[in-house]
């Protein structure tokens, strides 16, 4: 079992507030990864990081932002919800020396904005 | 852009009998392929993954098959079991330094188990 934990699981939150999606995992990866999914559908690169200090931004065009400050904590933010921002949220993380390995992922933010 | 994409939004199979979900993928320079199998409500989970000088490799109950002349990919699941039913992606990567920035993630097929 992967030791990357997001939180919260869950979030229903009013339009226009400010929120923090976390994000940690334990495994002493360099890599981290921001996905978004909407329900049966394939995920969506957002935001990546090579490291401390290290953020880029993904395929998918998205308005939140992140900050990698340690290794093992990657939060998102959204200065301002709206509800086209309701998705699922995933959060990943990979051994950045070894070529080819696959991301380990939480269990994921359900975003709900109203 | 360049993407990955799987045939068919549901399978559904008999428990017992075997399961072959098929994926095509468009990038004749990804070089390595993984298969994740998502539950509900949960992140998606590495079952197997590929090389691309590979053709075929075996797990516990799984099998990949890379076919390159095609771009044709497939997860086949033996004896297929209730604990199975999920949604499955496959995903290419065109090396980049390893990790998943350069993964590209198909839709996904939901797998539906009938008792």
């Amino acid at each position: 079992e992967a030791d990357i934990y997001q939180t919260p699981r869950y979030l229903v939150i009013g339009t226009g507030k400010k929120i923090t999606l976390e994000c940690s995992q334990t495994m002493g990866h360099d890599k981290m990864y921001w996905y978004q999914q909407d329900p049966g559908m394939e995920l969506h690169l957002i935001h990546y990081s090579y490291g401390v200090n290290s953020t880029e931004k993904g395929d998918l065009s998205s308005e939140s932002t992140v900050s990698r400050i340690r290794t093992e904590h990657f939060p998102l933010t959204l200065e301002s919800a709206r509800p086209s921002h309701t998705s699922q949220y995933l959060c990943a993380s990979s051994d950045g020396g070894a070529p080819n390995t696959e991301a380990f992922f939480g269990q994921g933010t359900r975003l709900t904005v109203v | 852009g360049e993407s990955v994409g799987l045939h068919l939004p549901t399978l559904s199979v008999q428990e017992g009998d075997n399961s072959i979900i098929n994926c095509a993928y468009s990038n004749s320079a990804s070089d390595y392929f993984i298969w994740y199998k998502q539950e509900s409500g949960k992140g998606p989970q590495f079952i197997i993954d590929i090389r691309s000088n590979m053709d075929k490799r075996q797990g516990q109950r799984v099998t990949v098959l890379l076919n390159k002349t095609v771009k044709h990919l497939s997860l086949q699941i033996a004896a297929t079991q209730p604990g199975d039913s999920a949604v499955y992606f496959c995903a290419e990567n065109l090396y980049s330094g390893g990790g998943a920035d350069g993964l590209t993630f198909g839709k996904g097929t939901h797998l539906i188990i009938q008792p």
